[in-house]
């Protein structure tokens, strides 16, 4: 059954740097979703993307997040200089028909020192 | 605005013991209600959602909107069923997002 990939799965970073964080979503689906989870919390949306632009984004996805979908598979997330606060867990999604069934990557731990 | 609150961290229940995972939201409009389900090192998988009022793994959830209540049940708990349980809410007024409770980290006592 195809599932939807994240790498890396544990990234360490040094506060202001970029990182990059990278999912590849099923094949034949559209509709992709980033959520991110502070130790402790819930889980909190992103954003989400379909026809290669942002088609929601949430309060905090701010100026120092970009989305891109760099070619036919990935689907990546930049954070252009981390904080500390932006330790968290890194979920991708995605569905088909932006329908109600997301469906989750493994998500990808960032820890930012 | 949209919240959903899952009053429980932790709940604890013998095998065999009826459970109920709390969820509660606060919507205005129609809202689809979820149960999202990740089980130790896997991902977040989709458990159960209201509109199809079906039963996966002998756990159902009713929609109450008079009480605003999507409350997880299963009369009769397995060890496996011991995971992180996660209440979750969309709508046409909140676009393609999900709004995502605490969780309930269920434990199944042998």
């Amino acid at each position: 059954e195809p599932e939807v990939t994240q790498t890396p799965s544990h990234q360490v970073t040094q506060m202001g740097q970029e990182v990059i964080l990278r999912c590849v979503p099923i094949s034949n689906h559209l509709y992709f979703y980033w959520y991110r989870q502070i130790l402790g919390q819930k889980v909190e949306f992103l954003v989400s993307f379909y026809n290669n632009e942002i088609s929601e984004k949430s309060e905090i996805f701010d100026d120092q997040f970009s989305v891109e979908r760099p070619d036919g598979s990935n689907f990546t997330l930049k954070i252009r200089s981390t904080k500390l606060e932006d330790s968290a867990m890194y979920f991708c999604a995605s569905n088909r028909d932006g329908g109600y069934e997301q469906y989750f990557g493994p998500g990808t731990r960032l820890t930012v020192t | 605005a949209q919240r959903v609150t899952q009053p429980e961290k932790l709940l604890s229940v013998f095998k065999g013991a009826p459970v109920e995972l709390k969820c509660n939201y606060s919507y205005s409009g129609s809202p689809e209600l979820f149960w999202y389900v990740q089980y130790s090192r896997q991902r977040l998988q989709l458990l159960l959602r209201h509109i199809s009022r079906e039963s996966i793994k002998g756990f159902t959830a009713d929609l109450n909107k008079g009480e605003t209540s999507f409350h997880l049940k299963k009369p009769f708990a397995q060890e496996e069923d011991s995971a992180m349980y996660y209440c979750a809410l969309s709508g046409s007024n909140t676009g393609n997002q999900f709004y995502f409770g605490t969780g309930t980290s269920l434990t199944v006592i042998p």
